[in-house]
């Protein structure tokens, strides 16, 4: 089975830039996603195509991927994007999602 | 406004059988795949099955294999998910999510439903 791997915590100050990654074999050669899930609410769809953002997704959230990573970036970070993020891909028709990060804005 | 609701959970014995529904409107159903994604108690999501706008291509996760069927309905605009030989690692909050297609393998997961509760337990 196709794996995804992310750190568990990332921690970033008000304001400041946070990194996600999401590692898995030759990621660059399939799309990536993100969503955002914020306690009790269902997950949210702020990346996809790898770098696109949906339709009301703030212009700080920013996707790449390449080589064997997928890197989502969230500049000037605000108190609102704490949350669980997580990447996922496609294998075909088979899904697998990232096994999620938690964003800490301190 | 378009909307999922699930439907269909509960509380079922090991070995014991779920159908859950998922009732989509605002959209026009058949031009869209459909997945369901599950989160265990604490847990990460996961990816549980995929049908796609036909119904002529399904895929599972290795965990629900054999377990699980998943269907759809378009004369009622319903995805469903039969569910057999559950398990206590089953138990979870089950999510249907639409699946927008923009290529080969290039799918996401942009409207998601706000989930129904499966619980497997003696």
């Amino acid at each position: 089975s196709y794996d995804l791997t992310q750190p568990p915590s990332v921690s970033v100050s008000p304001g400041q830039t946070a990194s996600i990654t999401c590692s898995g074999d030759k990621l660059g050669d399939k799309f990536a996603s993100w969503y955002q899930q914020k306690p009790g609410q269902s997950p949210v769809l702020v990346i996809y195509q790898d770098n696109k953002r949906p339709s009301g997704i703030p212009e700080r959230f920013s996707g790449s991927n390449s080589g064997n990573a997928a890197t989502l970036t969230i500049s000037g970070t605000q108190a609102m994007d704490e949350a669980d993020y997580y990447c996922q891909a496609w294998d075909s028709i088979t899904g697998v999602f990232g096994t999620g990060t938690t964003v800490t804005v301190l | 406004e378009v909307q999922l609701v699930e439907s269909g959970g509960g509380v079922v014995r090991p070995g014991g059988s779920l159908r859950l529904s998922c009732a989509a409107s605002g959209f026009i159903f058949d031009d869209y795949g459909m997945s369901w994604v599950r989160q265990a108690p604490g847990k990460g999501l996961e990816w549980v099955s995929y049908i796609n706008w036909s119904g002529g291509a399904t895929s599972y996760a290795d965990s629900v294999k054999g377990r699980f069927t998943i269907s759809r309905d378009d004369a009622k605009n319903t995805l469903h998910l039969q569910m057999n030989s559950l398990r206590a690692e089953d138990t979870a909050l089950y999510y249907c999510v639409r699946v927008g297609a923009l290529g080969p393998s290039d799918y996401y997961m942009d409207v998601w439903g706000k989930g129904t509760t499966v619980t497997v337990s003696s």
